[in-house]
Order: structure tokens, then C-alpha cells, then sequence
């Protein structure tokens, strides 16, 4: 069975800090997919990455960057030099070549920026 | 960009009422899904249909029935509200995997509505 676990529920920063959001997953499968959402006051999830389990390259988007390490089954995001509007909850999700398109989402990490 | 609305952001309902939840799609996206989300448990799925009146059971079906009459719109109904079900409900859609059944993974990209806040008083 897939299991995606987050175990940082909150996390708080001051502005400009880095932060590390943890994502670790269990999956019998070799063909996998993650993904980071982030989920801001609004309500709605805005998707952030998708990566494949045959892409080991880690990936940086501005600010934001991914460290993806089969070894050890974990999917990190990092925030660079973090801002008030960073503040959000944030999810990290599988999806399992056998169970088409359906995501397993982690419990959540909030993340608090503080000015 | 695609847009997956949901018509009601806020509910109140009593127990035992009969709630339609309705979400609509406007990128003709194959699968459409609801879950619901609750503190420390993330998104869990209740259903998903990957085509019109088809469906399949999520992780937590019991207490949800749903409709897909047509491909841009897909309802979760709950036929006697009870207070556990007091809830924020997500529906998100994606592109299939055309002509392949069951949905066979792309890892497409799934796109989320803003969310019903749903309380069951």
C-alpha cells in the first residue's frame, strides 16, 4: 500500500529564513509519481511539481527546489529566502502506476512566515 | 488555464438533510475526483469517475454517493448528512489516459477546485 507521510505539521520562520519541508513515501511500485501542492488560505491546492520515480534530478523553480532521493524515499522542498506570502499548508502526494491517476496526499505541513 | 469551480464555498446543514455538493470542469478533462480534507489527515479520496456515469470508490466511500450525467460536471451527494461528515470537500479533474481502461497512470497533472466547507449541525 502507498503511504506518504509529512512529519512536520507546522513550522514556523522569519522572513528571509530557508526552510525544508519533509516529505517521505512508501510505495511498492517502481513506476511512481510525486507531487507538491501548496494550499493557501483560499482553499484551493495550486500544484507546484510532479515528479517521476525514473527522474532522480533535483529540480530548482526560483525560490523553491526539490531533492528527490529514491535511497532514502523522500521528496524534500525547500524554500529559499522565504516570505510572508509562503505562508501556507503544503502537500506532498503519490500516485501509483496501479492505481491510475489517484493521489495519496501527506498529512500536511503548515508553514507560517512571520515578518 | 483550467478552472474547476465548485458552486457552494459554505454549507450548513442539519442532520439527516440530503446535501449535493456540484463541481464543474471547463478543460473537458476525462477524470474528476472528490476527496475531503481534515486537520492531520491530508486529502483522502472518495470517488473519482474517469468518464461520464462511470465511477469507482476512493478510500472512504461510505455515507457518499455520486453523478456524472455529463463529462464537465460531477456531484458528491450525501444522502443523510451526519455531524462526522462536517468537512472541507476538494473536487480536482485531469486529463486520462485516452482509450486505455481502467486509467492506466500518466501522472497527470491534477488541478483542485477552492474547496466546500461543509458543517453538519
Amino acid at each position: 500500500a502507498q503511504k506518504v507521510t509529512q512529519a512536520q505539521t507546522e513550522i514556523s520562520v522569519v522572513e528571509k529564513e530557508d526552510v525544508t519541508l519533509d516529505c517521505v513515501y512508501e510505495t511498492r511500485d517502481t513506476t511512481y509519481y510525486l507531487f507538491w501542492y501548496k494550499q493557501p488560505p483560499s482553499g484551493e491546492l495550486v500544484f507546484l511539481i510532479r515528479r517521476n520515480s525514473f527522474d532522480e534530478q533535483n529540480e530548482i523553480s526560483g525560490r523553491y527546489s526539490w531533492n528527490f532521493q529514491k535511497s532514502t524515499s523522500s521528496f524534500n522542498f525547500t524554500i529559499t529566502a522565504s516570505q510572508v506570502v509562503d505562508s501556507a499548508v503544503y502537500f506532498c502526494a503519490l500516485s501509483e502506476a496501479n492505481a491510475g491517476n489517484m493521489l495519496t496526499f501527506g498529512g500536511g505541513t503548515r508553514l507560517m512566515v512571520k515578518p | 488555464d483550467v478552472k474547476v469551480t465548485q458552486s457552494s464555498r459554505y454549507l450548513v446543514k442539519r442532520t439527516g438533510e440530503k446535501v449535493f455538493l456540484e463541481c464543474v470542469q471547463d478543460m473537458d478533462h476525462e477524470n474528476m475526483f472528490w476527496y475531503r480534507q481534515d486537520p492531520g489527515l491530508g486529502l483522502r479520496l472518495i470517488y473519482f469517475s474517469y468518464d461520464v456515469k462511470m465511477k469507482e470508490k476512493g478510500d472512504i466511500p461510505e455515507g457518499y454517493s455520486v453523478s456524472r450525467e455529463k463529462k464537465e460536471r460531477f456531484s458528491l451527494i450525501l444522502e443523510s448528512a451526519s455531524t462526522n461528515q462536517t468537512s472541507m470537500y476538494l473536487c480536482a479533474s485531469s486529463l486520462g489516459d485516452r482509450g486505455r481502461l481502467p486509467p492506466l497512470p500518466s501522472g497527470n497533472t491534477i488541478y483542485f477546485g477552492e474547496g466546500s466547507w461543509l458543517t453538519v449541525v
